[in-house]
C-alpha cells in the first residue's frame, strides 16, 4: 500500500529535550515536506526537500532541523523544543512534477511542557 | 507572497442538501494549481479535488465540484447530497510552481458539520 508513515503519532516531552519525528514514504517520491498545523492558522510549511541531500526552509523553519540522507526518509529534528512548538505536525511527499498532488502522513501530535 | 483566504470558519448543512465553501487567493502568478483537502476527526489530510489554473473547465469528483473563477481569484467547493461522513475541516490550498519546487500555501480552514 502506498503511504506516508510518521512516528510517533503522539508525543509529550519537556522543554529542551531533543526529539526526532520520523517520516517515511514508499512511493519513490523526490519531494518531501514538513508542515505544522495550529488552530486558526491552517498548515504552514517548515522545511522541504527536493531530493537526497537537498533541503530548504519553508515559512516557519526556526527551531527545526531536517535531513535527507535517503530518498524515502525525511526526519524532523527539534534540538531544544519549546512550548510554542506544541502543534500537530504533518509530513507530505509527492513526485517532483509541476502540480503533483502531495500525500500526507497521519500526523504527529506534539506537546512540549 | 501568496495568500489563501477562507472567510467561513464554520458552516452547517443538513444531510442530502448542497453546501458551498468559499476560497479566494492572491497571486501574481499565471500558472498554478489549486486544491481542496478534507480533514476528518481522524486528522488525516485527504485530497478532495485538484484544479489546474490553465484549464477553464471546473474539476469534479463525484459529489464534489469546484467553481473556479481565475479573474476573480476564487475557488469555491460545492458538495452535493451532503452525507454525515462529509463532516470535517476543509482546507483550500494554492500551489505555486517555481522551478521544480512545489510549495503549498493553505487557508485557515472551514469546519463543516453535516446534520440529520
Amino acid at each position: 500500500e502506498a503511504q506516508v508513515t510518521q512516528n510517533p503519532r503522539y508525543l509529550i516531552t519537556v522543554t529542551g529535550k531533543k526529539l526526532t519525528v520520523t517520516c517515511s514514504q514508499n512511493m519513490n517520491h523526490e519531494y518531501m515536506s514538513w508542515y505544522r498545523q495550529d488552530p486558526g492558522l491552517g498548515l504552514r510549511q517548515i522545511y522541504y526537500s527536493m531530493n537526497v541531500e537537498v533541503t530548504d526552509k519553508g515559512d516557519v523553519p526556526e527551531g527545526y532541523k531536517v535531513s535527507r540522507k535517503e530518498k524515502r526518509n525525511f526526519p524532523l529534528i527539534l534540538e531544544s523544543p519549546s512550548p510554542n512548538q506544541t502543534s500537530l505536525y504533518f509530513c507530505a511527499s509527492s513526485l517532483l512534477g509541476r502540480g503533483d498532488t502531495q500525500y500526507f502522513g497521519p500526523g504527529t501530535r506534539l506537546t512540549v511542557l | 507572497a501568496q495568500t489563501v483566504t477562507q472567510s467561513q470558519p464554520e458552516m452547517s448543512v443538513q444531510e442530502a442538501e448542497t453546501v458551498t465553501l468559499s476560497c479566494t487567493y492572491d497571486t501574481s502568478e499565471n500558472n498554478y494549481y489549486l486544491f481542496w483537502y478534507k480533514q476528518p476527526p481522524s486528522r488525516q489530510m485527504i485530497l478532495v479535488i485538484r484544479q489546474e489554473a490553465y484549464k477553464q473547465q471546473n474539476a469534479t469528483e463525484n459529489r464534489f465540484s469546484v467553481n473556479f473563477q481565475k479573474a476573480a481569484k476564487s475557488f469555491s467547493l460545492k458538495i452535493s447530497d451532503s452525507q454525515l461522513g462529509d463532516t470535517a475541516m476543509y482546507f483550500c490550498a494554492f500551489m505555486r510552481i517555481t522551478g521544480t519546487a512545489s510549495k503549498l500555501t493553505f487557508g485557515t480552514g472551514t469546519r463543516l458539520q453535516v446534520t440529520l
